[in-house]
């Protein structure tokens, strides 16, 4: 495992109901992102957070809200999910600096099934 | 807009053989940075190796290195003395270089199978 974590691993919801993603990082960065990862398709980024302020959202529907309280935490709150909204969940992070070491960790993702 | 593109999307290699990975990409910058990620069964994405536009050489991370051709806008991964361990999902990404908390532009990914 890295230094980013995300819990839960696995989650199945219904449509109607409410629940968050929680992703943690332990690597003192400043940047914090979400990422969806459906089967054959490659990963889209979702949300970006630098030193706690949204700074892209990339025409996510509003039924996926984003929250930042600090640097080290992020968390994906979801409710009235579609089906087609079931993938595996990436939390991403990165020093938010310029150069050389701006790269991106992963954690382990969260595997959504909407039913 | 940039664009990565990974042209196979399965590859297979006999464990302690050699196999390259091929990775496109499409930008109008001159600064920029690349990467190759791989993604294990686990689903844990791990960076494999980094390539710095500005520079000449090509990367190399153990039995890991990349072939990069800036002109070609080609940036292919080397796999020697290829291990089981090395099955996975492998993505390239492409990020623009100055800028802080820059996006990752991601390929469709190429999935290595390592044969015993």
């Amino acid at each position: 495992e890295t230094g980013v974590t995300q819990t839960p691993r696995h989650l199945v919801m219904g449509m109607t109901n409410k629940k968050s993603l929680k992703c943690e990082q332990h690597l003192g960065h400043n940047a914090m992102y979400w990422y969806k990862q459906s089967a054959k398709k490659p990963l889209e980024l979702m949300f970006v957070y630098s030193l706690e302020e949204r700074v892209e959202n990339n025409s996510v529907p509003s039924r996926f809200s984003p929250e930042c309280p600090n640097s080290s935490h992020l968390f994906l709150h979801l409710h009235t999910l579609q089906p087609e909204d079931s993938a595996l969940y990436l939390c991403a992070s990165s020093p938010g600096t310029v150069g050389d070491q701006e790269t991106q960790y992963f954690g382990p993702g969260t595997r959504l099934l909407v039913l | 807009a940039q664009t990565v593109t990974q042209s196979q999307p399965e590859m297979s290699v006999q464990e302690a053989e050699t196999v390259t990975l091929s990775c496109t990409y499409d930008t109008s910058e001159s600064d920029y940075y690349l990467f190759w990620y791989k993604q294990p069964p686990s689903r844990q994405m791990i960076l494999v190796i980094r390539q710095e536009a500005y520079k000449q050489q090509n990367a190399t991370e153990n039995r890991f290195s990349v072939n990069f051709q800036k002109a070609a806008k080609s940036f292919s991964l080397k796999i020697s003395d290829s291990q089981l361990g090395d099955a996975a999902m492998y993505f390239c990404a492409y990020r623009r270089g100055e800028t802080s908390g820059s996006r990752l532009t991601f390929g469709e990914g190429t999935q290595l199978t390592v044969n015993p």
